[in-house]
């Protein structure tokens, strides 16, 4: 069973600039979380999608946003880019809806460095 | 709201030395607990988790926790360790029912040969 798969690995972008990071959950797993691991912040959540529709957002400022496909894969865009948005992106994918047990199984990160 | 607190940021174990890192957290409502363990340049990995019944949860490598109510802990403990458990470690809550960690800020094990 593959597991979750994230891209782009690593990405460089510029202030202003925006990022669109995928993700793609394991098979039959239809809930997505999104997390960010700064070293001064530690791991912090962003939002989670079930069946295409928000239902956790953390507490992340507008330009942070998020969506998932009927196919269950998920996307998060960071619009106007600041530097404090460099950071390793997580994503994890779980069974969700009542058979969901709160176990994430994650990714390898997408690393974003904003010069 | 839930919290997570991990005492030691770092610390430093001989190898084949126990070890135990410790986390307690602050909920008003049943919780799930979970570790997880991520290696460098990786993301995170499941260690083990509790959910309910017996409050001794054993895990992959070696690894166990114990959940204490009235402590409000989660320890984790290893009684032998290896240079590949080096890595950090991040204790993890979450509402049953509800999808959503929330971490601690992250134990950061290193053995020392």
């Amino acid at each position: 069973k593959a597991g979750v798969t994230q891209t782009p690995r690593y990405l460089i972008k510029t202030r202003g600039q925006q990022v669109t990071l995928s993700c793609s959950p394991i098979s039959g797993h239809r809930s997505v979380s999104w997390y960010q691991q700064t070293p001064g912040q530690g791991l912090q959540f962003l939002f989670e999608y079930f069946s295409e529709t928000q239902r956790n957002k953390g507490n992340f400022p507008g330009r942070f946003s998020g969506r998932q496909f009927s196919n269950s894969r998920s996307e998060m865009n960071v619009s106007t880019l600041e530097l404090g948005d460099s950071a390793l992106y997580l994503c994890a994918s779980s069974l969700g809806g009542i058979a969901g047990t709160g176990e994430l199984f994650f990714g390898e990160g997408s690393r974003l460095t904003v010069l | 709201a839930q919290s997570v607190t991990q005492l030691d940021s770092q610390v430093p174990v001989f190898e084949e030395a126990p070890v135990e890192l410790r986390c307690n957290y602050s909920s008003s409502v049943s919780v799930y607990l979970f570790w997880y363990v991520q290696y460098p340049n990786q993301g995170l990995q499941l260690l083990l988790k509790y959910l309910s019944g017996s409050t001794l949860v054993k895990g992959i490598n070696g690894f166990e926790a114990e959940f204490n109510k009235s402590q409000t802990s989660f320890h984790l403990r290893k009684p032998s360790v290896h240079i590949s458990d080096t890595a950090e470690y991040f204790c993890a809550v979450s509402d049953p029912g509800n999808e959503k960690l929330t971490f601690g800020t992250g134990t950061r094990l290193t053995i020392i040969p």
